[in-house]
């Protein structure tokens, strides 16, 4: 099993859709929780962070971690072909050791459609 | 959020000759700056991690010898690809995380550089 399993997609939604990606994982020692967005041939960009369980809104988008499923989900409101890229979550555990190491999701490709 | 620059965006190459990418935190001291590479509809694969000053790790299976690493200051880390062949064409990416206790665990990324051996 790998530490962490995200559907790859791809995902196809109209404008204006709410969309759910989630990813789940195999580690308990995760603790921090990550999204990033990557266009096409650019490097992921950093959408939310959390740290443990619970909810996080910025805008559109809305967080969610819920450690006792290992399971954490991104939703995305009125959704936007703007929106059309690669998801990947990824998450550590709270270890200098590891030098905070990131595990990556295989990332989720979305496409809106105007 | 914090700005990270890699340079160059794009590079085509002999094969046979040296490449070096740059990747510099602009706006925070890097404490840790990793370094990837990613295939096409694939993940990121964590080649090695460097802190500053130190020699950089290397995950398993990724040869030392043919992708150095220097991490001079706390703002930049170079990867350089020697003698390179036509496999390691790919996209390489640096990502960087600063010592803030509230984001230590946060990686910014560069925009990648995608690297075209002939």
């Amino acid at each position: 099993q790998k530490e962490v399993e995200q559907d790859p997609g791809p995902l196809s939604v109209p404008e204006g859709a709410i969309v759910s990606l989630n990813c789940t994982y195999s580690n308990s020692a995760f603790q921090y929780f990550m999204w990033y967005r990557q266009y096409s041939r650019k490097g992921p960009e950093l959408l939310m962070y959390t740290y443990s369980s619970g909810n996080k809104e910025d805008g559109r988008f809305t967080a969610q971690v819920d450690k006792s499923s290992k399971y954490i989900s991104l939703f995305i409101r009125d959704s936007q072909p703007s929106d059309s890229a690669t998801y990947l979550c990824a998450m550590s555990a709270n270890s200098g050791g590891s030098n905070y190491k990131l595990t990556f999701g295989k990332g989720t490709l979305l496409t809106v459609n105007p | 959020g914090a700005v990270v620059s890699q340079h160059p965006s794009r590079v085509i190459c002999k094969s046979g000759t040296s490449v070096k990418i740059e990747c510099r935190s602009l706006d925070f001291q890097a404490t840790t700056m990793f370094w990837y590479r990613q295939f096409p509809k694939q993940s990121l694969m964590l080649m090695a991690t460097s802190n500053e000053g130190s020699k950089a790790t290397y995950e398993q299976g990724v040869e030392k010898d043919k992708f150095l690493i220097n991490h001079a200051s706390l703002t930049l880390s170079t990867l350089t690809v020697t003698s390179a062949h036509p496999e390691d064409s790919s996209f390489y990416i640096c990502s960087a995380r600063g010592g803030n206790a509230r984001a230590k665990n946060i990686q910014y990324f560069g925009a990648g550089t995608r690297l075209s051996v002939l």
